[in-house]
């Protein structure tokens, strides 16, 4: 059974502070990693693809892959209130099925 | 604006009821998901579909039943032999099963 593990927090971080969202999965072979943003009652929206080894930086996120030790993380710098949200884990392994973490609820204080 | 519609927002379904919620896409993408999230929980699949008239069951098929007979639509019923059907209902796109999802607003459904 393929497997993708979040802490399900919450996370609480103040104002301005970096924010540290960890993620691990199973399958060796994964090929595809993404991080997802979701809003209580809202559905999910991309915030970051990564898709080999290393650091890729989109504006104050950056998402990071070691597929080595088989785990993927998000960094927020200077986390604003609007952050606070639940941030999904998702791999592809190169089948049919991305396999969705249970998601890490951020809470950043202001 | 390309985007995935969701149809209902919210959907109130009677004990022995099916009802269909609706999936259309403007983003030429290939394939297409409906998801099931349940409170604190992450998104369980039901099932995909690769291409027109092609469809797989996902993880928790069961109780549920979709077509595909246009590339840009991709509806689920949610029958009565499904009996815990209250959730929230995420249909998804993507241009093929590598990358990444583009998802529609969710369709909210209770039992009543």
């Amino acid at each position: 059974q393929k497997e993708v593990e979040q802490n399900s927090g919450p996370l609480s971080v103040p104002e301005g502070a970096i924010a540290s969202l960890n993620c691990t999965y199973s399958d060796r072979g994964s090929q595809s990693f993404f991080w997802y943003r979701q809003y209580s009652g809202k559905s999910p929206e991309l915030i970051m693809s990564i898709y080999s080894n290393g650091d890729k930086e989109d504006g104050r996120f950056t998402a990071q892959l070691n597929k080595a030790s088989q785990y993927v993380s998000l960094l927020i710098r200077d986390s604003q209130p609007s952050d606070s949200a639940t941030y999904l884990c998702a791999v592809n392994s190169g089948g049919f099925k991305t396999i969705f973490g249970a998601g890490t609820r951020l809470f950043v204080k202001a | 604006d390309g985007g995935i519609t969701q149809s209902p927002k919210y959907l109130f379904r009677k004990e022995g009821q099916n009802v269909t919620l609706s999936c259309e896409q403007n983003l030429n993408h290939d394939a297409m998901y409906w998801y099931r999230q349940d409170p604190g929980q992450g998104l369980r699949l039901i099932y995909y579909s690769q291409i027109v008239n092609d469809f797989q069951k996902g993880d928790i098929a069961e109780g549920y039943s979709v077509s595909r007979e246009k590339k840009e639509s991709f509806p689920l019923t949610v029958t009565s032999a499904q009996k815990n059907p209250t959730a929230f209902y995420l249909c998804a796109s993507s241009s093929d099963f590598f990358q990444s999802y583009t998802f529609g607003s969710g369709t909210r459904l209770t039992v009543v």
